[in-house]
């Protein structure tokens, strides 16, 4: 059974641009969360997708978005970068978003 | 907000040796989670509570859910080499049914 994917892996991007990355959920889960990682603030919810809605938002700018397509894969955006948006980007699925969650292996952000 | 006070930050501890970490919070709470990280990658679930008073083991790894629900704790027996890296807690609950996570437990082992 194929895990969470995430790609791309690694990301360099410059201040001003925006970003896609992408996350590819197990098959048959419907709820995708998303995590940002950084030394100085752990792992932070940014916000939670459940068949193409969003459920749940943490407390993010509002340059930070996702969605959620049919098939659940899910994408976020950040827009407008800033050099403190450098960060392990970690998205998680789960059958319907209770219980435990299964992590991808992030895409790894650096804002230069 | 609500927050998972984790403790200890980290623990360098000899090959053999148990360990014992544990995580609070000032509000009720009604999963617990503990999760492993290693560089690199993304957190792995190593064991779920979801009822007041569970003991639940998987292999060397025992975590309790307090009665309270406002607590947790991870044991871990005769640590190995490969049980370096850095423990979570995560939790959901309360006024929110995010899941949000303690600031981690970082566990060095040395043979």
């Amino acid at each position: 059974k194929a895990g969470v994917t995430q790609t791309p892996r690694y990301l360099i991007k410059t201040r001003g641009q925006q970003v896609t990355l992408s996350c590819s959920p197990i098959s048959g889960h419907r709820s995708v969360s998303w995590y940002q990682q950084t030394p100085g603030q752990g792992l932070q919810f940014l916000f939670e997708y459940f068949s193409e809605t969003q459920r749940n938002k943490g407390n993010f700018p509002g340059r930070f978005s996702g969605r959620q397509f049919s098939n659940s894969r899910s994408e976020m955006n950040v827009s407008t970068l800033e050099l403190g948006d450098s960060a392990l980007y970690l998205c998680a699925s789960s059958p319907t978003g209770m219980g435990g969650y299964t992590f991808g292996s992030g895409t790894r952000l650096t804002v230069v | 907000g609500q927050q998972l006070n984790q403790s200890p930050q980290s623990m360098f501890i000899q090959e053999g040796e148990d360990v014992s970490m544990n995580c609070t919070s000032s509000s009720i709470f009604n999963t617990w989670l503990w999760y492993k990280q290693d560089p690199g990658e993304g957190p792995v679930l190593l064991i779920a509570l979801y009822k007041a008073g569970e003991l639940t083991s998987n292999g060397r790894l025992t975590a309790q859910f307090g009665i309270t629900r406002k607590d947790s704790f991870l044991n871990i027996s005769a640590s190995i080499p490969s049980d370096v890296g850095i423990y979570f807690c995560a939790s959901r609950g309360g006024n929110t049914d995010k899941l949000i996570f303690g600031t981690g437990t970082r566990l060095q082992v040395f043979p």
